[in-house]
């Protein structure tokens, strides 16, 4: 069964420090994104990535947020200075196509905690 | 934008029963999700449906377009099928951004 691997699974950072979450979507995939869960809350929409480009991203994902896919197969998230807010689990995941029919493939998170 | 509600938010069931979460969604879609969260955060795709019905071992999906509702469905349910289990929807258009119900809890006792 393909995945998608995520790491690190667990980063502790002080406030105002930079964070890169990294991701390995399954080879063959084309679309890229980014989720995050608060605790407690619902998992939401950050950011899709398709032909080395953001293809939309959500009211969350302002200029502190970026993705990068810097060679072949990683898709990273990058958070320039952190807030105490920052604090979620940080979701990676792929598909072939757009989400439109396609099965989805998460990864198993990566949970950021800013202090 | 697409609204996603789901039911009930928690459920508790004794091993062997028969089991029914509900969503409902306020914009037409072309496809709806089922996801499954474990204990750990980890979240699993179960199915992609965008009409009728669909099995896979003692889970069934099944969705109604016109009355913008799906059923996910546990029959035999054993402690190992405790998790959150999640309905997804895209948003209003735009096919390759998800939204999320806000889960049902499911405990399954022994």
């Amino acid at each position: 069964e393909p995945e998608v691997t995520q790491t690190p699974s667990h980063q502790v950072t002080q406030m105002g420090q930079e964070v890169i979450l990294r991701c390995v979507p399954i080879s063959n995939h084309l679309y890229f994104y980014w989720y995050r869960q608060i605790l407690g809350q619902k998992v939401e929409f950050l950011v899709s990535f398709y032909n080395n480009e953001i293809s939309e991203k959500s009211e969350i994902f302002d200029d502190q947020f970026s993705v990068e896919r810097p060679d072949g197969s990683n898709f990273t998230l990058k958070i320039r200075s952190t807030k105490l807010e920052d604090s979620a689990m940080y979701f990676c995941a792929s598909s072939s196509q757009g989400w439109d029919g396609n099965t989805i493939y998460f990864g198993e998170g990566s949970w950021l905690t800013v202090v | 934008k697409n609204e996603v509600e789901q039911s009930p938010q928690n459920l508790t069931a004794q091993e062997g029963e028969f089991i029914t979460i509900n969503c409902s969604y306020s914009v037409g879609i072309s496809a709806l999700h089922w996801l499954q969260q474990h204990p750990g955060g980890g979240i699993v795709s179960l199915f992609m449906l965008s009409s009728g019905k669909k099995k896979h071992g003692r889970l069934i999906a099944t969705i109604n377009i016109q009355e913008k509702h799906s059923s996910l469905h546990i029959t035999a349910s054993h402690p190992r099928d405790s998790a959150v289990y999640i309905c997804a929807v895209p948003s209003r258009g735009a096919t390759n951004k998800l939204i999320f119900g806000t889960g049902t809890l499911l405990a399954v006792q022994p």
